[in-house]
Parts: C-alpha cells; structure tokens; sequence
C-alpha cells in the first residue's frame, strides 16, 4: 500500500493567514493526488484533484502543487468557512489511501 | 445533479454483518462513466477506503477489509450495496457513500452524508 503522511498534524491560524499543508507518499504517485476539506459533522469535499486543479466551485484561493512524492495545498488568505481537517489522498494505486489528516483552527 | 443517500441500521451486533444501500439520484449508475465506492471514518479517525464497484458488478476491494467485503449493485432501483460480516468494535464508524473514481488517477468527487453505525451488543 502507498503510505500517506501529512504536515503538521495541526496547526492555528487566523483569518487572512496563508496557510501552506504538506502531504508526503511513500512512492511515486505522479500526479495523483487529490485534496478534501472536511468540516465537523460533514462528508469531505473535493477541493483539488490531479494535484493542482481545482474542483469546480472551489473558490480561487485554494491551490495545490507538486508532483512525485511531495505535494502541497496552500489557503492563499485564509477564510472564517475554511477553518476545517484538510485530508489529501493518493488515486494512482489500489488500495486508494488517505493522509490521517491536518486540523486548521 | 448527482446525490448519494446512504441507508441501514445504525446498531449492528458484534459478529453479524453490517448492511448498507446506497440510492443514486439525479444520474444513473449503470450510465458508465464512474466506479462507485464506500467510504469508512471511525470517531475521530481518518478516512479509509472500504471498495468499489461498476455497474457491471466488477468491484475491487480494499486488501485489509477484502475477506469480510461484498458489494453489490442494483440498476434497476439505481442503487448499490455494502455487506461487512463478522463485524467488531473496530468497525464503528461513519459509513460514506461516494461517487468515483471516474477512472484510473481520479477522485472521489460527490459523497453521501454519511451514516453511523455503531458495532455493539
């Protein structure tokens, strides 16, 4: 299985912060890699997919970068609505897996 | 536009199976384009990847859940379905419905609301 990690496990910010969010796969997955937003109580949803484009509807101050193993969504000006867990997950290899999670508060 | 409804009891007891329908609406699951999955979170747990399936009824299932796993699919009532036997403890948790992946590198991109079953006698 492909391990995902995340960085940091969680971190505070305020409103208007630019946050940038790490996540890490034990292999190459390309660009394979997809970003969720979960609020409490909530299913997650889709922010970014294919590492870098953005889910439509998803406002334009979120982003994602990379490619290979390290990859990044970054919260350009940070919003009362975003305070949330942020899981990345890979998509390039059975069985798909998620990063364990980083809570923005 | 596309919605998920997850149903089944919310109290399972330890060693039976756990029984979930996902109901589609507003697009039909045997249209082709998308794999259908369940998704699992524990209480304050991350998010794990149970299985998937095709309208065709070809599935692939997560190895670590693979011996206790069955999906299944119902075009006809556009729906499709989670069996978990032998459940424990450990598999309480917030059961996901969702559409994807579309195919190979894509997402999970529309989920149910999720519903909560609790494993206990």
């Amino acid at each position: 299985d492909i391990q995902m990690t995340q960085s940091p496990s969680s971190l505070s910010a305020s409103v208007g912060d630019r946050v940038t969010i790490t996540c890490r796969a034990s292999q190459n997955i390309n660009n394979c890699l997809n970003w969720y937003q979960q609020k409490p109580g909530k299913a997650p949803n889709l922010l970014i997919f294919a590492a870098s484009s953005l889910q439509s509807g998803v406002p334009s101050r979120f982003s994602g970068s990379g490619s290979g193993t390290d990859f990044t969504l970054t919260i350009s000006s940070l919003q009362p609505g975003d305070f949330a867990t942020y899981y990345c997950q890979q998509s390039c290899s059975s069985p798909r897996t998620f990063g364990p999670g980083t809570k923005v508060d | 536009q596309v919605q998920l409804q997850e149903s089944g009891p919310g109290l399972v007891k330890p060693s039976e199976t756990l029984s979930l329908t996902c109901t589609v609406s507003g697009g039909s699951i045997s249209s082709g384009s998308y794999y259908w999955s369940w998704i699992r979170q524990p209480p304050g747990k991350g998010l794990e990847w149970i299985a998937y399936i095709y309208y065709s009824g070809s599935a692939n299932y997560n190895p670590s859940l693979k011996s206790r796993v069955t999906m299944s699919v119902d075009t006809s009532k556009n729906q499709f379905s989670l069996k978990l036997t032998s459940v424990a403890a450990a598999d309480t948790a917030v059961y996901y419905c969702v559409r994807g992946p579309h195919g190979y590198g894509d997402p999970f991109d529309i989920w149910g609301q999720g519903t909560m079953v609790t494993v206990s006698s």
